[in-house]
């Protein structure tokens, strides 16, 4: 399996509640940030989570990492329509110069 | 506004033809990538860039070539010996030229290459 998976691979909540994504890895990391894409666009940086942290908030976005289970989440809470976009997640390998991304989680918020 | 522009967003070629796909940032970011995306996949890295005329190979740079003249510019030359170039590109820069894994991406909106 690959260095960043995302579970799940798709997700469909109503408007309103709250999504919740993970990100697994396999090797040590310096850290692991998390993007969003919406259709046929660029990615869209949204939280840098550095390997000695294991909580960061912006908005409604909540990260927490766990690296004693190679694990990551990213909760969005009270979602709205314009979450709708596929969410990734990259992680930073230690000293390898690389940042490798996840094949994405993609999310539908139904109004 | 600073951003990263790429040109064109559709591109069509026969399939033998090389083509050009432009990158340009005005965010005086030293370093640059260029990333291929494929259907429900993630990125794969073709080529980067930390600093002016200087480049390194990715995981997927076989048929592909790149330059780096100016700080702001970074185009990709998908050439006719890339077995498979239909997919979408997408150039990206970030602020810090060394260590470029602990800073955040900005990208562009990519441009979708088609050639039949």
């Amino acid at each position: 399996s690959q260095q960043g998976e995302e579970d799940p691979q798709a997700l469909s909540i109503q408007e309103g509640e709250n999504a919740t994504m993970n990100c697994s890895y396999k090797t040590s990391i310096n850290n692991l940030q998390w993007y969003r894409q919406n259709s046929g666009r660029g990615l869209v940086h949204l939280i840098l989570i550095r390997s000695n942290e294991r909580e960061k908030h912006s908005g409604r976005l909540r990260v927490t990492l766990d690296t004693s289970k190679k694990s990551s989440s990213l909760l969005i809470t009270a979602s709205r329509a314009a979450d709708t976009a596929s969410y990734f997640c990259a992680t930073g390998i230690q000293g390898a110069q690389k940042l490798v991304f996840g094949q994405g989680t993609r999310l539908t918020i139904n109004p | 506004d600073g951003g990263i522009t790429q040109s064109p967003k559709y591109l069509f070629r026969k399939e033998g033809q090389n083509v050009t796909l432009s990158c340009e940032q005005n965010l005086n970011h030293d370093a640059m990538y260029w990333y291929r995306q494929d259907p429900g996949q993630g990125l794969r890295l073709i080529y980067y860039s930390q600093i002016v005329n200087d480049f390194q190979k990715g995981d997927i740079a076989e048929g592909y070539s790149v330059s780096r003249e100016k700080k702001e510019s970074f185009p990709l030359t998908v050439t006719s010996a890339q077995k498979n170039p239909t997919a979408f590109y997408l150039c990206a820069s970030s602020e810090t030229a060394t260590g470029f894994y602990n800073s955040p991406l900005h990208f562009g909106n990519g441009t979708r290459l088609t050639v039949t």
